[in-house]
C-alpha cells in the first residue's frame, strides 16, 4: 500500500482565519514533507519532517506553521494567510534517507483559497 | 541556475503514438538519483521510477522507456503506443546528497496531451 491520505481536499478561508490541513500514512516511513504548487509549475518544498523533527524549512513565512505529532501524521496549521498562498498543497512520505535517496509519495493534495 | 530543464512545455500526439519527454539536468555531485513523476488532472503525483547516478542501464517497464546519459546529463522518458489515460504532467526530479537527498529538485514539467 503506498497511499498517503490528506484532508480537506478543497478549503476556501479568510484572511483572519485559522485552519490546518492534514496528512496521514500508514507506510511505515520516517520522513514526511509539505510542497506548495501553484498553477501550471512544480511543487516547491515547504518543510521537511525526518523521525518526527524537523529538518528543513525552506524559508518558508510563518504564518505556515508545520507540525508532527507521531511518525504516521503530519499538520500544516495556518493562520492570516494571504491571497497570493492560494495553491494545491501536497503532502509526500518517504523512507528516511541514509545512503539512499527513496522516492517520495504524494497524496491527492489541498486545494487551498484564500479569500 | 535552473538544475533540470524540461525544454517541452506542451506535447500533444494522437493516441498510439509513441512520444518522448526530455530531461536535462545540472549537478557537480557524482552521486546523485534523478527521478520521474506524472501529475493527472486529479493532481496527485504519481512515482514512475528512481535512478541513481551510477547505474546507467536503460529501464522499460511495459510501455514505459527510460533513457539515462551520463555524457549529455540527460534522462528521457518515452511512452509508446501513448494512451488517451496517459494525458498529464509529467515532472522530471533531481536530488543531491546535500540534505540527505530529501530535497528534490523539479523540472517546470512537460504537459503531455494524448488525442483519440
Amino acid at each position: 500500500d503506498t497511499e498517503v491520505t490528506q484532508t480537506p481536499k478543497h478549503l476556501v478561508m479568510g484572511m483572519t482565519n485559522k485552519k490546518s490541513l492534514k496528512c496521514e500514512q500508514h507506510m511505515g516511513h520516517r520522513a514526511m514533507y509539505w510542497y506548495k504548487q501553484k498553477a501550471k509549475k512544480p511543487p516547491e518544498l515547504m518543510f521537511v519532517y525526518s523521525y518526527e523533527k524537523l529538518s528543513i524549512n525552506e524559508s518558508v513565512p510563518s504564518r505556515f506553521s508545520p507540525e508532527c505529532p507521531n511518525s504516521s501524521l503530519l499538520n500544516l496549521h495556518l493562520h492570516a494567510l494571504q491571497p497570493e498562498d492560494s495553491a494545491l498543497y501536497l503532502c509526500a512520505s518517504s523512507q528516511a534517507p541514509g545512503t539512499v535517496t527513496y522516492e517520495q509519495y504524494f497524496g491527492p493534495g489541498t486545494r487551498l483559497t484564500v479569500t | 541556475a535552473q538544475k533540470v530543464t524540461q525544454a517541452q512545455t506542451e506535447i500533444s500526439v494522437v493516441e498510439k503514438e509513441d512520444v518522448t519527454l526530455d530531461c536535462v539536468y545540472e549537478t557537480r555531485d557524482t552521486t546523485y538519483y534523478l527521478f520521474w513523476y506524472k501529475q493527472p488532472p486529479s493532481g496527485e503525483l504519481v512515482f514512475l521510477i528512481r535512478r541513481n547516478s551510477f547505474d546507467e542501464q536503460n529501464e522499460i517497464s511495459g510501455r514505459y522507456s527510460w533513457n539515462f546519459q551520463k555524457s549529455t546529463s540527460s534522462f528521457n522518458f518515452t511512452i509508446t503506443a501513448s494512451q488517451v489515460v496517459d494525458s498529464a504532467v509529467y515532472f522530471c526530479a533531481l536530488s543531491e546528497p546535500e540534505n540527505y537527498g530529501q530535497n528534490f529538485v523539479f523540472g517546470p514539467g512537460t504537459r503531455l496531451s494524448v488525442l483519440p
